[in-house]
């Protein structure tokens, strides 16, 4: 079975600073995605980024950057540049692509302090 | 503009009344989901659907129960409402999992 581990429950940074969010997965499937989600106060789950697990090259979208370390089994969410707006809970999850059913983290809760 | 909807945004209701929780998606995805989650907590999931007339359990044990009798559409009920069933209601739906769940905006029901 799957599973994954968000061992941070809370970070906090200061604005402007680079920010990682820890993430390690289990899954004996060698096909597989990984993902990061942003959930602000407002409730919304909001799609930051993605990794394939065959894909060589770490993922990255504008100021997010995903560490994936395959051999270590982790996904590591980066945020640069961190912004006021960047305060949230930030979830990692992962789906195997033969049944597609995502599983989620306890979740990471940031705050930035301006 | 959102693909996938849930309707209501927030609800308060009294104990022992009955409540749909409604989600609809425009995507023509096969597969949705619905999570229950406290403020700050994890998500669980509570049940998920794999098409019209499918329907499973999830993790979390629920007294909710859900139907899909068209692909767009999938509602959650509770029989009667009790205080425990106060949280956070996430719907999502996916495609392929390139791309991973679109989640609704989500329903946050109080019940006293």
């Amino acid at each position: 079975a799957q599973k994954i581990t968000q061992t941070q429950p809370g970070m906090f940074v200061q604005e402007k600073e680079a920010v990682t969010l820890d993430c390690t997965y289990d899954t004996s499937d060698p096909s597989y995605g990984l993902f990061w989600y942003k959930q602000p106060s407002s409730g919304e789950m909001i799609f930051l980024i993605y990794q394939g697990s065959y894909d060589q090259q770490n993922a990255t979208e504008g100021r997010y950057s995903l560490n994936f370390q395959k051999a270590r089994k982790s996904a590591n969410l980066v945020i640069s540049a961190s912004q006021l707006g960047d305060s949230a809970m930030y979830f990692c999850a992962m789906s195997e692509l033969w049944n597609n059913d995502m599983r989620f983290g306890a979740g990471t809760r940031l705050t930035v302090k301006p | 503009e959102a693909d996938i909807y849930q309707t209501p945004r927030y609800l308060v209701i009294g104990t022992g009344k009955k409540i749909t929780l409604e989600c609809s998606q425009t995507m023509g995805h096969d597969k949705m989901y619905w999570y229950q989650q406290d403020p700050g907590m994890e998500l669980h999931l509570i049940h998920y659907s794999y098409g019209v007339n499918s329907t499973e359990k999830g993790d979390l044990s629920s007294e909710s129960t859900v139907s899909r009798i068209r692909t767009e559409h999938f509602p959650l009920t509770l029989e009667s409402a009790r205080p425990s069933h106060t949280s956070q209601y996430l719907c999502a739906s996916s495609g392929t999992a390139i791309y991973g769940y679109t989640f609704g905006s989500g329903t946050r029901l109080t019940v006293v």
